[in-house]
């Protein structure tokens, strides 16, 4: 929805090994946010945007990096996965003075 | 710091019945406040959101929410459940003011019997 593709939708690996999540949007639109969501927690902020190479940390950022070189793709990376990250991973994208619109989620399983 | 508490994290109706799914929040500065919906397999799409003015606000589906500063909260509540609204709502407010940066309540996860 709202022009947002995350990528892969669901994937499995093994606990050491790097991940990375991608979420390509064609609004261009200025915001990009990482989010996870657990149950009994709901969503919660790993990492977010505020365009090309400038991003910043969420409440939940450790283990976690980003990165953003093209207006249109916000990359999350999982440099060593960890049991603790299994979730479901949402990316949404806002523009200034605008709510927030998610993408379709990424179902990550660390085993 | 901010916070959002959903009071319930499983509401059972009948369909026709009224829907009240109640949200409470703190925020240092002027909230923004919004309510999302969550469909199975789905990402959160935004039912309606509350940010200055007109404290009573409508959304999709027949949903609205009243902005209540005194009490804090920023309830969603329906007239008439139907079988199509069994979902998962969830109540969020901007960290900062504005639009960025959202915290998330819990959820609450509307089930409608018939």
């Amino acid at each position: 929805d709202a022009g947002i593709t995350q990528s892969p939708r669901h994937k499995v690996t093994e606990t050491g090994t790097p991940v990375t999540l991608r979420c390509h949007q064609t609004e261009n639109h200025r915001y990009m946010y990482w989010y996870r969501q657990d149950p009994g927690h709901g969503l919660r902020l790993i990492h977010y945007s505020y365009g090309v190479k400038d991003t910043d940390k969420g409440e939940v950022s450790d283990g976690y990096s980003v990165s953003r070189s093209k207006t249109e793709d916000f990359l999350l990376t999982l440099e060593s996965a960890t049991n603790s990250q299994t979730s479901v991973y949402f990316c949404a994208i806002s523009d200034s003075n605008q709510p927030q619109h998610f993408g379709d989620g990424t179902r990550l399983s660390i085993l | 710091a901010q916070s959002v508490t959903q009071l319930g994290s499983h509401v059972s109706v009948s369909e026709g019945a009224l829907v009240l799914l109640r949200c409470n929040y703190s925020s240092s500065v002027p909230p923004y406040l919004f309510w999302y919906v969550q469909y199975p397999n789905q990402g959160l799409q935004l039912l309606l959101k509350y940010t200055t003015g007109a404290t009573l606000v409508k959304g999709i589906n027949g949903f609205e929410a009243e902005f209540k500063k005194s009490e804090t909260s920023f309830h969603l509540t329906k007239p008439s459940a139907h079988m199509s609204d069994a979902a998962e709502y969830f109540c969020a407010v901007t960290r900062e003011g504005g639009y960025n940066k959202l915290i998330f309540g819990a959820g609450t996860r509307l089930a409608v019997h018939p």
